[in-house]
């Protein structure tokens, strides 16, 4: 069963001071990885695709990262409109099965000034 | 371009009431899912459809059904709401099954009282 494990759950920073968000995962066969950001009230946002183990991706102050066990993402000097919640999926390769995407529980960041 | 669209925004049933969420896309999507996100909970799959005609259960498709008669619309419909449905339901599409990105509408907050 492909599992997604998000840590922390939450995770306040003062403005400017940069930290890591951690996805763990175990799947058949990795088809993809994908970054969303959450805003409350409103449906996921998508920010990353990464395909294979040492890609890496940039977005302004948003880097991402994945191993073959996770996949990082990285917020440098952050800004309060940073503040959201981050979401992490893999989709499984369907050797046999589906394509099915499975989500973790989120991380919720807020961002202090 | 409007997206992914999503009606209605907040809607409030009696225990045993039916209901369909309209669901919308104008991207010419062929991939199209329905997600219900509860609290302290990842994003879970009720149903997807890669395609008009085609459609398929995912991890949670108990008390719902679908239909996909059109590219553009994707249903979801609650035969006998539950209150254990209250939650927010989220309608996305992407190009095909993947991996590729999912476009997520705004949501629909459902109570069932």
């Amino acid at each position: 069963e492909d599992q997604v494990t998000q840590s922390p759950e939450a995770l306040r920073l003062q403005e400017g001071e940069s930290s890591s968000l951690n996805c763990s995962y175990t799947v058949s066969g990795l088809r993809g990885l994908f970054w969303y950001r959450q805003d409350p009230g409103k449906g996921p946002e998508f920010l990353f695709t990464l395909y294979s183990a040492g890609e890496e991706k940039e977005k302004e102050r948003l880097k991402a990262t994945l191993t073959k066990k996770e996949s990082f993402l990285h917020i440098t000097a952050p800004k309060p409109e940073d503040s959201a919640t981050y979401l992490c999926a893999v989709q499984p390769g369907a050797s046999g099965g589906s394509y099915i995407p499975t989500f973790g529980r989120g991380t919720s960041l807020i961002v202090h000034p | 371009n409007a997206g992914v669209t999503q009606t209605p925004k907040f809607q409030v049933l009696k225990t045993g009431q039916s209901m369909t969420l309209q669901c919308a896309q104008d991207m010419n999507h062929e991939y199209m899912s329905w997600y219900r996100q509860d609290p302290g909970m990842g994003l879970r799959l009720i149903h997807y459809s890669v395609g008009a005609g085609i459609t398929d259960q995912g991890e949670v498709p108990n008390g719902y059904n679908v239909s996909r008669s059109t590219t553009e619309d994707f249903p979801l419909r609650l035969l006998s709401a539950a209150p254990s449905q209250t939650s927010v339901y989220f309608c996305a599409s992407s190009l095909g099954q993947g991996p590729y990105e999912q476009y997520f509408g705004p949501g629909t907050r459902l109570t069932v009282t």
